[in-house]
């Protein structure tokens, strides 16, 4: 079946830093990919996404390039500020279940700090 | 702003109560669904709904009921829960019905329950 592995956390950054959170998946066919966000007491929030292999998907400053040929959606920021200070998930959809089905990694927390 | 609201955000509940999970989305979209997140887990599917239709059922517990009276609505009902159940509950909404797996899921903000 699908799956989604992503690194563990947390991931403790200073302000500024480089950041990349790793993400490969497991699905037959071309599963469309996501990286949500959900910041503390909230619910998840999408982040960005891409339907197709080579597609980069990008949103306040993060990106993630779909890559076909290492089944991965590496979430990357330039500049990290402690605002993004969340837990973020890696998600799949592919096309079992009607395609109605999203399966999602374990979440990788972020800390930054000042 | 999401457009997805969930009430309400806390609920503490004994083994033997009966209490009720709402969701409205206010979207315009044709599927809902229920997810519960728990910790270091990732989360876990339980029912989705397209045009008011269950559509999925994940092998969830019957003390986790689903009801969908419209397509802005959603509720789980919930009886003699167990503490093992005690979870952050997600709902989703989404625009498409079956087969788009383009389609991209918004969240509403969760309900923590805390079962005693």
């Amino acid at each position: 079946g699908d799956s989604v592995t992503q690194m563990e956390g947390p991931v403790t950054l200073s302000e500024e830093a480089f950041l990349t959170i790793n993400c490969t998946y497991t699905a037959t066919g071309y599963p469309s990919l996501f990286w949500y966000v959900q910041y503390p007491g909230e619910g998840l929030q999408l982040l960005l996404k891409a339907t197709k292999a080579d597609d980069k998907g990008s949103n306040k400053g993060f990106e993630a390039t779909y890559r076909k040929e290492t089944t991965s959606f590496h979430l990357e920021k330039g500049s990290v500020q402690v605002s993004d200070s969340a837990v973020y998930f890696c998600a799949l959809r592919g096309l079992t279940g009607g395609g109605n089905k999203l399966t999602f990694g374990t979440g990788t927390q972020l800390k930054v700090e000042l | 702003e999401t457009g997805v609201t969930q009430t309400p955000r806390h609920l503490v509940m004994g083994m033997t109560n009966k209490k009720s999970l709402k969701c409205e989305q206010h979207l315009g979209h044709n599927a809902m669904y229920w997810y519960k997140q728990s910790a270091k887990k990732p989360l876990e599917l339980m029912f989705v709904y397209s045009l008011e239709e269950r559509v999925e059922n994940n092998s969830v517990p019957s003390r986790f009921s689903p009801e969908c009276p419209n397509s802005s609505h959603l509720f789980l009902h919930l009886h003699t829960l167990q503490p093992e159940d005690s979870a952050l509950y997600l709902c989703a909404s989404s625009q498409g019905g079956t087969g788009m797996n383009t389609d991209t899921q918004y969240f509403g903000p969760g309900t923590r329950l805390t079962v005693l």
